[in-house]
């Protein structure tokens, strides 16, 4: 079984405050994975690593930022958040080789009022 | 056109009953494909893992893979009331390490 830590698990913030989702996995994993997923809809992509100090932006334009100074760790932030933030965050990460299963936290619902 | 293709559901059987989950993906380049299950408001949880055409078993989870016909499925035999959650299929193609997901099909088992 992966370990994949999120925290906080619930948060509920007002608007524009400045906010950073934690992510850490102990597996040594290269690859690790941000998505937003709203109830009943698709996962979508917003940022992924492929290493340290590697970033990219994933398919949905999001307002977020990432960062990844250490392997086991690929915190979110968002600078001002926005009622259109809330959602439910999901990280994931990969195991090493050539195939693709993804391994997920728990996930982070955000409520931004 | 999506990639991969879901039947959003819900789907609704009896307990034992035998479940059929689907997707349906264009892409002739994706190999690897992998079927998760979420329960409500948890991270998804991956089920099966396969690559290329073929099915693979794994306790009363089979899964199978058509690639003449671009169609994934995922077959529970003895489903129980815990089954009941969202199943999403996903695939992607060699040397690309972002798969993509389908929209998940939400699966209820009544007792």
């Amino acid at each position: 079984e992966a370990d994949i830590y999120q925290t906080p698990r619930y948060l509920v913030i007002g608007t524009g405050k400045k906010i950073t989702l934690e992510c850490s996995q102990t597996m040594g994993h290269d690859k690790m994975y941000w998505y937003q997923q709203d109830p009943g809809m698709e996962l979508h992509l917003i940022h992924y690593s492929y290493g340290v100090n590697s970033t990219e932006k994933g398919d949905l334009s999001s307002e977020s930022t990432v960062s990844r100074i250490r392997t086991e760790h690929f915190p979110l932030t968002l600078e001002s958040a926005r009622p259109s933030h809330t959602s439910q965050y999901l990280c994931a990460s990969k195991l090493p080789g050539d195939g693709n299963e993804q391994y997920f936290g728990p996930g982070t619902r955000l409520t931004v009022t | 056109q999506k990639e991969v293709e879901q039947d959003p559901g819900p789907l609704s059987v009896p307990e034992g009953a035998i479940v059929s989950l689907n997707c349906t993906y264009s892409n002739s380049a994706f190999q690897y494909f992998m079927w998760y299950r979420q329960y409500s408001r948890k991270g998804p949880e991956l089920l099966m893992y396969t690559y290329s055409s073929g099915n693979k078993e794994d306790g009363r989870f089979t899964a199978q893979v058509d690639k003449s016909s671009k169609y994934i499925s995922l077959f529970i035999r003895d489903s129980q009331p815990s089954d009941s959650a969202t199943y999403l299929c996903a695939s992607s193609s060699g040397g690309s390490y972002i798969p993509t997901f389908g929209r998940g099909t939400s699966l209820i088992v009544h007792p």
